[in-house]
């Protein structure tokens, strides 16, 4: 169990700009989830994979948003022509396919700053 | 619509005391609860968790958390608080798998720890 690997953990970019993070799960497990968290805040569900569908989007995901998970395993979130309120931390979790109560597994983040 | 409330932004307590940390969840059906916890620039790792069976369950690091359905309440526990236990804690819910609730996990907006020497 390496555990859940998130890149870049941070990044910076210019309003306007395209960013696309990356999540690579834990190996064995099937469900794959994007949380969004802002700073004093608790963390904001995004959108939930399950293998490689997308079983659910929040309101939260704007059209700018989009994520793919195409084979399954490792996850991508893109965000296009970014804003200041976009500015988060966005976290990745995968938990296994045992049942709905198996914990999730969360990666360290991917820190955004726009300026 | 499933939520989580954590009352109090902030708790402090000195080490060797008893630390509480406060709960409240919305859920149609029977709930998953669960306890994260965030120390800085980190992501949120598990603590414990109550699907079923004993109101009172036990985690890891000496937190224990007790489920009572009457007050739709999940608090989580530590009998003696050490300083290490400051940190950024978070309850969760999740809406049992036979509600059409999705698989997403809610979260409450934290409830910082500082626990004293």
């Amino acid at each position: 169990d390496t555990g859940v690997s998130q890149n870049p953990r941070h990044k910076i970019t210019k309003r306007g700009q395209n960013v696309t993070f990356r999540c690579d799960p834990i190996s064995e497990h099937n469900r794959l989830y994007w949380y969004r968290q802002t700073l004093g805040q608790g963390p904001e569900f995004l959108t939930y994979f399950q293998n490689e569908a997308q079983l659910e989007k929040s309101r939260l995901l704007s059209d700018r948003f989009s994520a793919e998970r195409p084979k399954g395993s490792f996850s991508t979130l893109e965000i296009q022509r970014t804003e200041q309120g976009d500015s988060a931390m966005y976290l990745c979790a995968s938990s296994h396919p045992g049942s709905a109560g198996s914990p999730l597994h969360f990666g360290n983040g991917t820190r955004l700053t726009v300026t | 619509a499933q939520s989580v409330a954590q009352p109090e932004d902030q708790v402090n307590v000195a080490e060797g005391n008893p630390l509480t940390v406060k709960c409240t969840y919305s859920v149609s059906g029977n709930p998953y609860l669960f306890w994260y916890v965030q120390y800085p620039n980190r992501g949120l790792q598990f603590l414990l968790k109550y699907i079923t069976g004993d109101n009172l369950v036990k985690g890891s690091y000496g937190f224990e958390a007790e489920f009572n359905k009457s007050q739709t309440s999940f608090h989580l526990k530590k009998p003696s608080a050490l300083v290490s236990d400051s940190a950024l804690y978070f309850c969760a819910v999740r809406a049992s798998p036979l509600k059409a609730a999705g698989n997403k996990l809610t979260f409450g907006g934290g409830t910082r720890v500082l626990v004293k020497p």
